[in-house]
């Protein structure tokens, strides 16, 4: 069955500190990967995407993830973390074609200032 | 444009009672999506519809169930309410596989 895994629960940065957050997914087919946040009070919204073609995904905000088949992979990255960072984050796949998005579990990040 | 719209926001209902819940998809997207969201477990798929039909579904008891109608309004049921139905319930809406936009959720508390 399709799974997501996210491999930190909490993590505590201080502000300019670079972010690598671990996603890895289960399914063994072609695969549509996505990250959202959700921040405090607010509702999930989408920070990235890939479907296919370059594997460094760009989003909002300056994030950025990438997508390593081999290894089953697709980490959310971010060179310098602001206070404004502090949410909790969700990597999620679906199946290309498919009608179901699973996600992991979720990591809190918290930025102190 | 407006956002997917959940309605009641919030709820508490009794063991044994059913509750419906509502969601309004962003005009244009014909896809809409139910999870339920816990501490304990983060966010289970419950029930994927797109112009009508349910195209997928979690592993839930019959107990949930959902509909999707002409406008794409969808409403999910949830009927003889257990403690454990306590959760944040989120509608996520989608037009051509682009990801979800999702709602406020409606959070239902059941005493």
């Amino acid at each position: 069955a399709q799974s997501v895994s996210q491999h930190n629960h909490h993590v505590i940065l201080s502000e300019a500190a670079s972010l690598e957050l671990g996603c890895n997914y289960s399914y063994g087919g072609t695969v549509n990967l996505f990250w959202y946040v959700q921040y405090p009070g607010q509702h999930l919204q989408l920070l990235l995407k890939y479907f296919s073609g370059d594997p460094l995904v760009k989003g909002i905000k300056g994030f950025e993830a990438e997508f390593i088949k081999s290894k089953f992979s697709f980490n959310l990255r971010k060179p310098s973390v602001q206070w404004s960072d502090t949410a909790e984050y969700f990597c999620a796949s679906s199946e290309a074609g498919g009608f179901k998005t699973i996600f992991g579990a979720g990591t809190r990040l918290f930025v102190k200032a | 444009k407006a956002g997917v719209t959940q309605t009641p926001r919030y709820l508490i209902k009794t063991r044994g009672q059913q509750v419906t819940l509502s969601c309004s998809p962003i005009s244009g997207h014909r896809s809409v999506s139910w999870y339920q969201q816990t501490p304990g477990q983060g966010l289970q798929f419950l029930f994927e519809y797109f112009s009508e039909t349910q195209r997928n579904k979690g592993n839930f008891p019959g107990r949930f169930s959902g509909r999707q109608f002409s406008n794409s309004r969808s409403e999910m049921n949830v009927s003889t309410l257990e403690l454990g139905d306590s959760a944040l319930y989120l509608c996520a809406s989608s037009g051509q596989g682009n990801g979800y936009t999702f709602g406020s959720g409606t959070r239902l508390t059941v005493v």
